[in-house]
């Protein structure tokens, strides 16, 4: 399987900072198509997840300018350029290049 | 608008069994592959299984197999989830996803199912 971690765990941000949460997999998420089968998601409190970033850099329809994914092979990353108090809750990585689809562990955003 | 909406939650004893159902609307159903993936109380998400557009291919995660089974009837929009020999780790939020070229995009609200005596 392949195992997904992220860090950090815990991310205390500043209004109008910038925050970054890193993402590395066991082995690479590069497909022969070119594209890193790597999606990032945001659970809000009490919400089911919700796309913000697939394929390594795509952000999903309605997603802020604000939030950008980077990485390639088994390293990626999620930048938000300034936080916003909408953007605290658990943001996760998944891999999706083969099965069984996993997970980090997540990363808890809240506001300082 | 797009939607996935869960069913068939609740409490139940271990070794018994459960039914989860999720009805989609608003999208073509019978062309996108489908997700169950579930969430233990406080922990992370867990992929569950997933199945084919057309249903002629299943996949489970390794502590699921043989106990579970992915179905899905396209003339209904929905995917089910048959639950057998449930654990006290099986307790969870369910929920279903629809995935399209390596993206799991949409997501139901969940249904919470408790394995318990």
């Amino acid at each position: 399987d392949i195992v997904m971690t992220q860090s950090p765990l815990s991310l205390p941000v500043t209004p109008g900072e910038p925050a970054s949460i890193s993402c590395r997999s066991s082995q690479s998420l590069l497909h022969s198509n070119g594209y890193n089968c790597l999606n990032w998601y945001l659970q809000k409190p009490g919400q089911s997840p919700h796309l913000l970033i697939y394929l390594g850099s795509n952000r999903a329809s309605g997603v802020p300018d604000r939030f950008s994914g980077s990485g390639s092979g088994t390293d990626f990353t999620l930048k938000i350029s300034r936080v916003e108090a909408d953007d605290v809750g658990v943001y996760y990585c998944m891999q999706i290049l083969q099965t069984p689809i996993t997970f980090g562990q997540g990363t808890r955003l809240e506001i300082k | 608008e797009v939607r996935l909406v869960e069913s068939g939650g609740g409490l139940v004893q271990p070794g018994g069994s459960l039914r989860l159902s999720c009805a989609a609307s608003e999208f073509t159903f019978s062309i996108y592959w489908m997700h169950w993936v579930r969430q233990a109380p406080g922990k992370g998400l867990e992929w569950v299984a997933n199945i084919k557009a057309d249903g002629s291919e299943t996949e489970y995660v390794d502590s699921v197999r043989g106990r579970f089974t992915i179905s899905r009837d396209n003339a209904k929009n929905s995917l089910y989830l048959q639950m057998n020999s449930l654990r006290v780790e099986d307790t969870a939020v369910y929920y279903c996803a629809r995935s399209f070229n390596r993206v799991l995009d949409i997501w139901g609200q969940g249904t919470m199912v408790t394995v318990s005596s």
